[in-house]
């Protein structure tokens, strides 16, 4: 069965600092990756996502993420991190092999300080 | 406006009863979604569904329920098999879930036993 697992689960941050969240999955044969962003009590919305083609994929509010075939591999980056970017992400996988699941990572919770 | 929509936002259940959690989405989407949130363990599938009329147990169906009777409605009921029911429970739908569509998710449940 598919896994995601997102290695830190705070990441603690300086305003207008880099930030770096890493997700890794484990199997990498026809999926689809995502990341989402989450603010307290509330859904989730799309942040970027990865289907084909460039490894580098860009997403809204400067977040990007680099897909890596090799080491199952969908780290997000933000190179200059706000305030209003304290939330929780979560990286997702759907996988066609076992029946459009979408399995999501246990979430990275961002705390951005001034 | 098109979207997704859960009720109620907060909702209080006894032990022993049955509660029933609504998502409905005019999005016209064929897959729909239900997932459990617990602090710290991300989004748990329950159940998903495909096409109407059939649906699938994720990795924690037990004690729960669902139906997808019409393809913009998709219940969850919450039995009282469900050891553990407090949690924040969230619906998704998306359009093609093979290829790569995105899931959009409502504003989410609180479910709290009393």
């Amino acid at each position: 069965a598919q896994s995601v697992t997102q290695l830190d689960s705070q990441v603690p941050v300086f305003e207008e600092a880099p930030v770096e969240l890493r997700c890794n999955y484990s199997s990498s044969v026809s999926v689809y990756l995502f990341w989402y962003v989450q603010y307290p009590n509330q859904g989730l919305q799309l942040l970027l996502k990865y289907l084909s083609g460039s490894t580098l994929v860009k997403g809204i509010n400067g977040f990007e993420a680099e897909f890596n075939k090799s080491q199952t591999s969908f780290h997000l980056r933000k190179p200059s991190v706000h305030i209003s970017d304290t939330a929780e992400y979560f990286c997702a996988v759907n996988d066609k092999a076992a029946g459009n699941k979408l399995t999501f990572g246990g979430g990275t919770r961002v705390l951005v300080k001034p | 406006d098109g979207g997704i929509t859960q009720s109620p936002k907060y909702l209080f259940r006894k032990e022993g009863q049955n509660v029933t959690l609504s998502c409905e989405q005019n999005l016209n989407h064929d897959a729909m979604y239900w997932y459990r949130q617990d602090p710290g363990q991300g989004l748990r599938l329950i159940y998903y569904s495909q096409i109407v009329n059939d649906f699938q147990k994720g990795d924690i169906a037990e004690g729960y329920s669902v139906s997808r009777e019409k393809k913009e409605s998709f219940p969850l009921t919450v039995t009282s098999a469900q050891k553990n029911p407090t949690a924040f429970y969230l619906c998704a739908s998306s359009i093609r879930p093979g290829q790569g569509s995105e899931a959009f998710f409502g504003q989410g449940t609180r479910l709290t036993v009393v």
